[in-house]
């Protein structure tokens, strides 16, 4: 079983604050997704990264996948109450298997 | 366009009763995935299928729990016997080419066993 281990399980900061969010695991993946959720809903993509070392940048999001492409960090710079939810990292693997990290759920305070 | 459509959207059911969820993908996408979400477990993997045919069944709990694909428009997951453990969000997913490109997620089955 691939296991994406996310840190920290629950975080809650005031707006403005900047915060990173971590998904690790020991297994080598050919891309790595990063999806949130709200509540009542399904999870929804923001990012996909597929190079080692490759950062992306969504707005005030910033995404970076691991040289050897075992974890990836989301970082959020001036966090908004609208970044509210539930972040979850998501690695895919052979046979194009996706799993899904133990998810980070944020809150932003106004 | 419609996105994946589940059903039912809430489903209360009594221990040892038959549950069986619904899913329609999104039209073309040959992935489908079902998975399952607790607090205590969060998201996790059950069952996919490409093209109909079951790729990976390794996180079926047991097996009290199937899942077949008959057409590439629908899929059910059937739970049978039902019991309060299995009490969760089951989400249907679907992708066009897998897991490189993105999983579209339904809004969730969610099922109460009491």
């Amino acid at each position: 079983t691939q296991l994406l281990e996310q840190s920290p399980q629950f975080l809650s900061i005031q707006e403005g604050e900047n915060l990173t969010v971590y998904c690790n695991s020991s297994s080598v993946f050919s891309s790595l997704q990063w999806y949130r959720q709200e509540p009542g809903e399904g999870p929804v993509l923001l990012v996909t990264v597929v190079t080692g070392g490759e950062v992306k940048k969504l707005k005030r999001l910033t995404f970076q996948f691991g040289d050897a492409r075992k974890d990836s960090s989301l970082h959020i710079t001036a966090a908004q109450p609208g970044d509210t939810g539930l972040y979850l990292c998501a690695g895919v693997g052979g046979y194009q298997k996706v799993t899904f990290g133990t998810g980070t759920k944020l809150q932003v305070i106004p | 366009d419609a996105g994946v459509i589940q059903s039912p959207r809430h489903e209360v059911t009594e221990m040892g009763q038959e549950v069986t969820l619904r899913c329609k993908p999104i039209s073309g996408h040959d992935y489908l995935f079902w998975y399952r979400q607790t607090m205590m477990r969060g998201l996790e993997l059950l069952i996919y299928f490409n093209n109909n045919v079951p790729i990976d069944d390794s996180g079926m709990p047991e097996d009290r729990f199937s899942a077949k694909m008959p057409n590439a428009s629908f899929s059910t997951l059937k739970i049978q016997p039902s019991e309060p453990r299995d009490s969760a969000v089951y989400f249907c997913a679907s992708s066009p080419t897998g897991g490189g490109n993105t999983i579209y997620f339904g809004e969730g089955s969610w099922l109460t066993v009491v």
